[in-house]
């Protein structure tokens, strides 16, 4: 899920299947992931988090996957929605340092009708 | 509730000016960031705050941006003189102790300098 420059991953998918959005993470000192939603014309909007100690969390309709041995987050998005579409960040906050959050790339999600 | 409330929405202004952003966090939250937005290097730390102080403004591109904040419910980020390369989307964000970590974002100030 990360990009260089002008052109940002993309992912389609029907309505009604279900997502994964993939995000590698930079520094094993991290301990705090979350999840953002950033529709167009938009500021980035809170999806869901995840602390360090955990591997699983699940929100309404959305999961998100720690995988701390390979640092991969993993965003899992059920019956995809066309509401859904919009680009997706990962962001990690370093321990010991207050929200200062680093930001993937994004993704884009595309959900066709 | 109210989110983080930004001004203007839009800007656009000539090279050589003086652009004002604006900024009031949510009620409550002790810090607040200023970041910049662009195709080319995503989403940036400009600059954040922590009680009002400002703790990291290693993310200043230069002395031509600075950033105040004068009590816990405003703040500014000035440019001056602006250039082209800095039009770009800025977003305000705040957070707190009740927050955790999360950082809850503005709706952004879209700035086109010509």
């Amino acid at each position: 899920g990360e990009s260089v420059g002008l052109h940002l991953p993309t992912l389609s998918v029907q309505e009604g299947d279900n997502s994964i959005i993939n995000c590698a993470y930079s520094n094993s000192a991290s301990d705090y992931f979350i999840w953002y939603k950033q529709e167009s014309g938009k500021g980035p909007q809170f999806i869901i988090d995840i602390r360090s100690n955990m591997d699983k969390r699940q929100g309404q309709r959305v999961t998100v996957l720690l995988n701390k041995t390979v640092k991969h987050l993993s965003l899992q998005i059920a019956a995809t929605q066309p509401g859904d579409s919009a680009v997706y960040f990962c962001a990690e906050n370093i321990r010991g340092s207050q929200g200062n959050l680093i930001f993937g790339k994004g993704t884009k999600l595309s959900v066709k009708p | 509730d109210a989110g983080v409330i930004q001004s203007p929405r839009h800007e656009v202004t000539e090279m050589g000016q003086e652009v004002t952003l604006r900024c009031k966090p949510i009620s409550g939250h002790d810090y607040l960031f200023w970041y910049r937005q662009t195709m080319m290097r995503g989403l940036e730390l400009l600059i954040y705050f922590n009680n009002n102080v400002p703790i990291d403004d290693s993310g200043m591109p230069e002395d031509r941006f600075s950033a105040k904040m004068p009590n816990a419910s405003f703040s500014t980020l000035k440019i001056q003189p602006s250039e082209p390369r800095d039009s770009a989307v800025y977003f305000c964000a705040s957070s707190g102790f009740w927050s955790g970590n999360t950082i809850y974002f503005g709706e952004g100030s879209w700035l086109t300098v010509v």
